[in-house]
């Protein structure tokens, strides 16, 4: 059964810094992978999705890896704005199912 | 930009009421999914349709929630009679291939208190 993890479940860090969330899964039989972002109280906002044959997506200061090897995807933000604080969610896509990490809860201190 | 229509954004019911969503999905996106995402967690799948046929309720709890796409357009979630342990936010979301290499959309979601 596919499991998805991501670590730490909170952050918090200060303006302009760089920054990795973390997203496991257990089973590397992945068609994709889908990053978001939610608001409080919001619903979820696609960020970057990684088709299983590639490697990296960028768009702005997002840039998502996957290695399916390991198991592993990260999503790295670069220079962090206050605006950037939301729950990140990954979100594994496998035989026809979607399976969510918890989240990572991020606060970017002003 | 296309969206993921939702409604209610809000309902606040007592226990044993009935209480409905609604969704509209993307114009053009073949499959539509639900999902309950309870405070601190990830969303966890309730049932995705493909067209008008359900794909997946595995997750359903079929003895008080129901699903409908009669169309295969928009879709209805129905809880009767709502518990407690109901309370959570009910996301659609809509892709236009079924899972697999399309963006998934979601709505903006409805969050549903049960007193």
């Amino acid at each position: 059964k596919q499991e998805v993890t991501q670590i730490p479940a909170a952050l918090s860090v200060p303006e302009g810094e760089n920054l990795v969330l973390n997203c496991s899964f257990t089973d590397s039989a992945i068609y994709n992978l889908q990053w978001f972002r939610q608001d409080p109280g919001k619903g979820l906002t696609s960020l970057l999705l990684i088709q299983s044959s590639q490697r990296e997506q960028t768009s702005g200061r997002l840039n998502a890896s996957l290695d399916k090897s390991s198991g592993r995807s990260t999503l790295y933000i670069a220079a962090s704005q206050p605006g950037d604080s939301a729950t990140y969610l990954c979100a594994v896509i496998a035989d026809d199912k979607i399976i969510f990490g918890k989240g990572t809860r991020l606060h970017i201190l002003p | 930009e296309a969206e993921v229509a939702q409604s209610p954004r809000y309902k606040i019911t007592e226990k044993s009421q009935a209480v409905a969503f609604w969704c509209d999905p993307i114009s053009g996106h073949a499959t539509l999914y639900w999902y309950r995402q309870i405070l601190g967690q990830g969303p966890e799948l309730l049932v995705q349709f493909q067209d008008e046929s359900v794909v997946d309720d595995s997750q359903l709890p079929k003895d008080r929630f129901s699903a409908e796409r009669l169309k295969g357009v928009d879709s209805t979630l129905k809880i009767q009679p709502a518990e407690l342990g109901d309370s959570a936010m009910y996301l659609c979301a809509s892709s236009s291939q079924g899972t697999g290499a399309n963006v998934l959309t979601f709505g903006a979601g409805s969050r549903l208190t049960v007193l």
